[in-house]
């Protein structure tokens, strides 16, 4: 069975300040891994993937993640955080089975402190 | 390149009624998604289809949920009848294949936000 878990459900930062949103994930097989941005009554919106190659990932927005395999986490940061970057952010997971239907984190909610 | 594009946006229906959502996926797409988000907790897979049959519907209840994919383009997904539990917002999404390491993106539409009163 797959699952993903992000600790923390609300993250607070000042503008300027560096953004962590973590992730674990639990899979038997190496999984796929994807952070997804919310915003408000929005969709949504990819904004970095691995699947296999490089373990350091780069999005959009200033968006990073590190795959490490050893402690299971996909972590997201930011260096530098922008008010316009405070929304719901999800991670998740496929498992290569094929069907890759998304299973998703329960969300962290990040704000942004002027 | 269009979106994702659901209707409506927003449904007020009272518990017992029937309601039905609709989705358009992105042109050539052949994986279409329903996932239902919950406020608070991240979207949950109803159900997949590949062109229009069915990959994987093992979380829809199937009692009062339905859904199609005539044709492979367009779905609908229904409830009848609607239970104050099943207030979230419907989300639809689309991806251009399944199999193989490319294309694992899936794209998703603005959703529908269901309250059932």
């Amino acid at each position: 069975a797959q699952s993903v878990t992000q600790l923390g459900s609300h993250v607070s930062v000042s503008e300027g300040a560096l953004v962590l949103l973590r992730c674990n994930y639990s899979s038997s097989v190496p999984p796929y891994l994807f952070w997804y941005v919310q915003y408000p009554n929005q969709g949504l919106q990819l904004l970095l993937k691995y699947t296999t190659g490089a373990t350091l990932v780069k999005g959009i927005n200033g968006f990073e993640a590190e795959f490490k395999k050893s402690e299971t986490s996909f972590h997201l940061t930011k260096p530098s955080a922008h008010m316009s970057d405070a929304a719901e952010y999800f991670c998740a997971v496929i498992v290569d089975t094929g069907r890759r239907a998304l299973t998703f984190g329960s969300g962290t909610r990040l704000q942004v402190q002027p | 390149e269009a979106g994702v594009a659901q209707s409506p946006r927003y449904k007020i229906i009272e518990k017992r009624q029937s309601v039905a959502f609709w989705c358009n996926p992105i042109s050539g797409h052949a994986t279409l998604y329903w996932y239902q988000q919950i406020l608070g907790q991240g979207p949950k897979l109803l159900i997949q289809f590949q062109n229009n049959g069915v990959v994987d519907d093992s979380q829809l209840p199937k009692d009062r949920f339905s859904a199609e994919r005539l044709k492979g383009v367009d779905s609908t997904l229904k409830i009848q009848p609607a239970k104050l539990e099943d207030s979230a917002v419907y989300l639809c999404a689309s991806s251009p294949r399944t199999g193989g390491r490319l294309n694992t993106e899936a794209f998703f539409g603005q959703g529908t936000r269901l309250t059932v009163v």
